[in-house]
């Protein structure tokens, strides 16, 4: 089964500083789509960013961007000018092209911003 | 556009209660999915139905958990009767087509407590 690993619980990074978020997973397919989603608190998760496995060009939206390391199994997240609203859960997520339907989630990092 | 909406946002009930949630997903998703995250854990795939059929309940636990989505519009799952295990946020999510790429919309969680 696919695993999807967070491992920094907690981050926090200074308003206007850039910030990277971490992310690995385990799987024996080729073809499979990398996402990261936000969950500020009480309020519903959205998606953040997108990656297809086939794409070697990194995926970028506005100050978010990913460094997708297909060989190591890696799709960290990078927030640039990081701002208040960007205070948040934010989970790393796997599916595959080829079996089933269902997301694999991390465990996901909580990340404050300081003023 | 109303987003996935999910009901009750809290609920606290005691070991051996019935509780019931209920999900809207976005008007005309034909995929609805739900999810559980346990506190500090990743979140984890239940079923997914995809208009009133269930595709996959791989994820359910066990028999106490009983997910239904009648005419294929709104769906409901209930724990009956709940122990203290199954604490934890309940996530509900739908999408419009079955493309792997494609994002899924989430609600924002129901927080349910079991003591």
């Amino acid at each position: 089964a696919q695993t999807v690993t967070q491992s920094q619980p907690e981050m926090s990074v200074q308003e206007a500083e850039t910030v990277t978020l971490s992310c690995t997973y385990d799987t024996s397919e080729s073809d499979y789509y990398l996402f990261w989603y936000k969950q500020p608190p009480s309020r519903q998760m959205i998606l953040v960013i997108r990656q297809e496995a086939y794409k070697q060009q990194n995926a970028t939206e506005n100050r978010f961007s990913v460094n997708f390391q297909k060989a190591a199994k890696s799709f960290s997240l990078k927030i640039s000018d990081s701002q208040l609203g960007d205070a948040a859960m934010y989970f790393c997520a796997y599916r595959s092209a080829n079996t089933g339907n269902q997301f694999y989630f991390g465990t996901g990092t909580s990340l404050t911003v300081i003023p | 556009e109303a987003g996935v909406t999910q009901f009750p946002s809290h609920s606290v009930i005691e070991k051996g209660q019935t509780v019931t949630l209920r999900c809207d997903p976005i008007s005309g998703h034909d995929n609805l999915y739900w999810y559980r995250r346990v506190m500090g854990k990743e979140i984890k795939f239940l079923l997914h139905f995809v208009k009133e059929s269930k595709q996959d309940e791989s994820g359910m636990p066990n028999n106490r958990f009983l997910a239904e989505r009648t005419g294929g519009t709104y769906s409901t799952l209930k724990v009956q009767p709940a122990e203290l295990e199954d604490s934890g946020v309940y996530f509900c999510a739908s999408s419009h087509k079955k493309e792997w790429n494609t994002e899924a919309f989430f609600g924002q969680g129901t927080r349910l407590t079991v003591v």
